[in-house]
């Protein structure tokens, strides 16, 4: 367990759904970011959040947003769906820029989002 | 923008040594970090190098050169467990805003063990 936990681990949906992809960081972590993993596609970096606030944004579609809540979980919407959004999503934690680097991230176990 | 380049896959024997190379090119640059990531599993982290030089883990190490922009991971003494993808990725700070880091992942070389 590495301290990230992701939910659901699995979900199926149909084109023009709308879902939520929950994460919660490992404790004392105060950035989260969330990335899209394709088949066989390396990490692509979706948007992250330091402490409630948006920091950094990738290559994230407008169909797509997230959120930072006060006691620091995460939460990725992604809404009329289409086929090619079934990819892994992984959220990941690190430490507060005080602690350093070496640590990397943590990341959770991923959600797996098939879009039928 | 940013890129970094690594082989797809590299296939070795058990009890070999596997050297993956990374080239990157980005805006702003704080390290070079190594991620495993075991198929269906979720990326862990190996190593991070900061400055020009050799880290050392057990059986992994991890070499890093500023001025040419490149670095490695070697693998020795494979194991069949080794068998996964690695990725590179480069840390780098954000653009607005001093305070956190950003990793931007190469699209990972899956590395193959046989007996």
């Amino acid at each position: 367990d590495s301290g990230v936990t992701q939910t659901p681990k699995h979900l199926i949906t149909a084109t023009g759904q709308r879902v939520t992809l929950r994460c919660s960081p490992r404790s004392g972590d105060l950035s989260v970011y969330w990335y899209q993993q394709s088949l066989d596609q390396g990490l692509q970096f979706l948007i992250q959040y330091y402490n409630g606030e948006e920091r950094a944004k990738g290559n994230i579609l407008e169909r797509f947003s997230a959120q930072q809540f006060p006691d620091l979980h995460s939460e990725l919407n992604l809404s009329s769906l289409e086929l090619g959004d079934s990819a892994l999503y992984f959220c990941a934690s690190s430490a507060h820029i005080t602690r350093g680097p070496k640590e990397g991230y943590t990341f959770g176990s991923g959600t797996r989002l098939t879009v039928v | 923008g940013q890129s970094l380049e690594q082989p797809s896959e590299v296939t070795a024997v058990e009890g070999a040594i596997v050297q993956i190379n990374c080239t990157y090119q980005t805006s702003g640059f704080y390290g070079l970090s190594w991620y495993q990531q075991h198929d269906g599993g979720a990326p862990t982290f190996l190593s991070y190098n900061a400055l020009d030089g050799l880290e050392e883990t057990g059986r992994f190490s991890s070499f890093l050169s500023r001025s040419d922009s490149y670095g490695y991971l070697l693998l020795q003494e494979l194991q069949m467990k080794d068998s996964a993808s690695y990725f590179c990725a480069v840390r780098r700070p954000l653009e607005a805003k001093a305070a956190g880091n950003k990793l931007t992942f190469g699209g990972g070389t899956r590395v193959l063990v046989k007996p």
